[in-house]
């Protein structure tokens, strides 16, 4: 099985700051990655798919970039509403798909 | 736009099974996968399976495999995930999601779980 390892598990930034969060898979997964945004007692939503593609109507502050083994998740200038857990998701071996542990953040 | 609208919370007790249902509006639903994705209380999300619902044949993650259905009726645009033997471990907010997968100009498969559900509660307590 594919093990997906985020981190940090939580950090704190400011209004403003540019925060970044990794996702490392126990083996090579080419591009096959998303990102996901979870608010709380809510369904997660797609930011980011195929590694770096920005899905239809996500801001533009968030991004994403990576290959192969390690992948990274960056929000340009953090802001208010950007107060969630971000997940990762590999599907290099679909159907299956398995998603890193979480990364909560939160406003400084 | 297509929408994903699940069944109403659910109590069970252990060694009982629960059946939630995620139906489709507004849009194409056979040709796309329908995955099913759980999250206990405090904890990140767990691929459980999905579904196909044009071929009708379902996948399961291993650790649910002899435990879990997943089934589609086309005729009424909705999915189902069976999870029987319930324990206390399964209490968890259980989603759908449609899985959109395609095949870009390289031929390289590109998926992701884009619609989501709102989520259902199950709760298992004696």
């Amino acid at each position: 099985d594919i093990q997906m390892t985020q981190s940090p598990s939580s950090l704190s930034a400011s209004v403003g700051d540019r925060v970044t969060i990794t996702c490392q898979a126990s083996q090579d997964i080419s591009n096959y990655l998303n990102w996901y945004q979870q608010k709380p007692g809510k369904a997660p939503k797609l930011l980011i798919y195929d590694a770096s593609n920005l899905e239809t109507g996500v801001p533009s502050r968030f991004s994403g970039s990576g290959s192969g083994t390690d992948f990274t998740f960056t929000i340009s200038s953090l802001q208010p509403e950007d107060i969630a857990t971000y997940y990762c998701q590999q599907y290099d071996n679909l159907p299956g798909a398995t998603f890193g542990g979480g990364t909560k953040v939160e406003i400084k | 736009q297509v929408q994903l609208v699940q069944s109403g919370a659910e109590v069970k007790k252990p060694g009982s099974s629960v059946k939630v249902s995620c139906k489709a509006s507004g849009g194409t639903f056979s040709s796309y996968a329908i995955s099913w994705v759980r999250q206990a209380p405090g904890q990140g999300l767990e691929w459980m399976g999905g579904i196909i619902p044009i071929f009708g044949t379902a996948n399961y993650a291993q650790k649910f495999q002899g435990r879990v259905t997943i089934t589609a009726d086309e005729s009424t645009s909705t999915a189902y995930m069976e999870l029987s033997s319930l324990r206390s471990e399964d209490t968890a907010v259980y989603y759908c999601a449609r899985d959109r997968r395609y095949y870009d100009s390289s031929g390289s498969v590109v998926d992701a779980f884009d619609i989501w559900g709102q989520g259902t509660m199950v709760t298992v307590s004696s």
